[in-house]
């Protein structure tokens, strides 16, 4: 357990439904990951925030993704009106923010898209 | 390239010392990291290094990095059948981690 909790761990949901998952980082930790896994990928990198700001959108989020840390702790991620393509693991991950400090990932969010 | 790489196989004996192999992208890279990733589990650092550095020893783990080819390899010794898993190579660019497709550790008995 690297403190880093996300909820919920599974997700099944049907297409064009909305679906939100939450991450909370170690409580310390200003900056905030979100990265995308594919079967037989390595996680991609989605946006992260340092404290409440949203530094970085990859071009891997569309409009449907959106993303917030209102109170620069706990992390939301949305998909709106998903799409099979969307069937992934969602991993969070929390640093202090040092160039390069470690990253501690969170177990992940598994989503599939009937 | 833009992408870091690494072969996506490897089969060792128990009790063998396994070497995966990586090349990263980006020579101004300052870290650069192995993650383990067991089935149906979530992203565990095994190790890191500095990029002044040329070989980091831990444990079972040897990491030995050469710079002006941009390549990376993990040592596992005495392979044994707990280190079965995916692992991935990944390097500190713009802010952000940038992962290898993972390489899957097969142990033979």
């Amino acid at each position: 357990d690297t403190g880093v909790s996300q909820d919920p761990r599974h997700k099944i949901t049907k297409r064009g439904q909305n679906v939100t998952f939450r991450c909370d980082p170690i409580s310390e930790h200003n900056r905030l990951y979100w990265y995308r896994q594919t079967l037989g990928q390595g996680p991609e990198f989605l946006t992260y925030f340092q404290n409440e700001a949203q530094l970085e959108k990859s071009r891997l989020l569309s409009d449907r993704f959106s993303a917030e840390r209102p109170k620069g702790s706990f992390s939301t991620l949305e998909i709106q009106r998903t799409e099979q393509g969307d069937s992934a693991m969602y991993l969070c991950a929390s640093t202090l923010g040092a160039e390069g400090e470690t990253q501690y990932f969170g177990p992940g969010t598994r989503l599939l898209v009937l | 390239g833009e992408d870091v790489e690494q072969s996506l196989f490897l089969s060792v004996r128990e009790g063998d010392s396994s070497v995966i192999n990586c090349t990263y992208t980006d020579s101004s890279s300052t870290y650069l990291y192995w993650y383990k990733q067991e089935p149906g589990a979530g992203l565990q650092l095994l190790t890191y290094i500095f990029s002044n550095m040329d070989m980091k020893q831990d444990q079972r783990l040897t990491v030995l990095l050469n710079k002006k080819d941009k390549h990376l390899s993990l040592r596992i010794a005495d392979t044994q059948t707990g280190d079965s898993a995916i692992y991935f190579c990944a390097e500190y660019r713009d802010d952000k981690i940038i992962f290898g497709k993972g390489t899957r550790l097969h142990i033979l008995p």
